[in-house]
């Protein structure tokens, strides 16, 4: 099946420093959703972009939806330890086809 | 208050036996979704219910066959379990409108097939 190339596929930083994660489509996407998992748990939604270009924020997460529409990046400012888990981007591509495609996922981990 | 609720949470079984997972949503939602999550936590659509009907359907084995009681239901049957089946099932629900298409997922259901 179809699957969306998140990169990087884990990542080690200090708290305090900034994180960037992106993920890239050979085709389009008209919605972006960005995922958290912590572990034992299921994905909680980040943030949601639906037109090409926007930049959305969410507190310290900042995304936004390629204009091309075969991308999207999530960036996480000054990092803290419960940012720690799994994110994962999603794409939606018609409306009407609600069938979520998942990225790869980007395992972050915060060293002390 | 729990928005999408899925029970149980762990699931230890024998190869061959036919288990049900539950979902419930109490978000008022009219699509709701199951998805599978292998060990690599890669996370697969799997089935899609609108209204009670069933939309998506991708390339599951007939042994997994969805039941929606009501829109606020998404039931999963596993007949005849393989080792192969042991993965994290989700269930999730959206109300898709012209400014929404989030899915909101339920924490999960391990399974492990022994």
């Amino acid at each position: 099946g179809q699957q969306l190339n998140q990169s990087p596929q884990s990542m080690f930083i200090q708290e305090g420093e900034d994180v960037s994660m992106n993920c890239t489509s050979s085709s389009i996407f008209n919605t972006w959703l960005w995922y958290k998992q912590d572990p034992g748990e299921g994905p909680v939604l980040l943030i949601a972009l639906y037109k090409a270009g926007e930049l959305t924020s969410n507190g310290r997460l900042t995304a936004q939806f390629g204009i091309t529409r075969k991308d999207s990046f999530l960036n996480i400012s000054a990092s803290i330890p419960s940012d720690v888990g799994i994110y994962f981007c999603a794409g939606l591509s018609n409306f009407g086809n609600e069938k979520l495609t998942f990225g790869t996922g980007t395992r972050l981990t915060i060293i002390p | 208050d729990t928005a999408v609720s899925q029970t149980p949470k762990y699931l230890v079984t024998q190869m061959g036996n036919d288990k049900s997972i539950k979902c419930e949503q109490n978000l008022g939602h009219d699509t709701m979704y199951w998805y599978k999550q292998d060990s690599k936590k890669f996370l697969k659509i799997m089935f899609s219910y609108n209204n009670k009907e069933l939309i998506i359907n991708e390339t599951v084995p007939n042994r997994f066959s969805p039941k929606s009681p009501d829109k606020a239901h998404l039931n999963l049957h596993i007949n005849s379990l393989e080792l192969g089946d042991s993965a994290v099932y989700f269930c999730a629900s959206s109300q898709v409108t012209s400014w929404s298409r989030t899915q909101y997922f339920g924490p999960g259901t391990r399974l492990l097939v022994l």
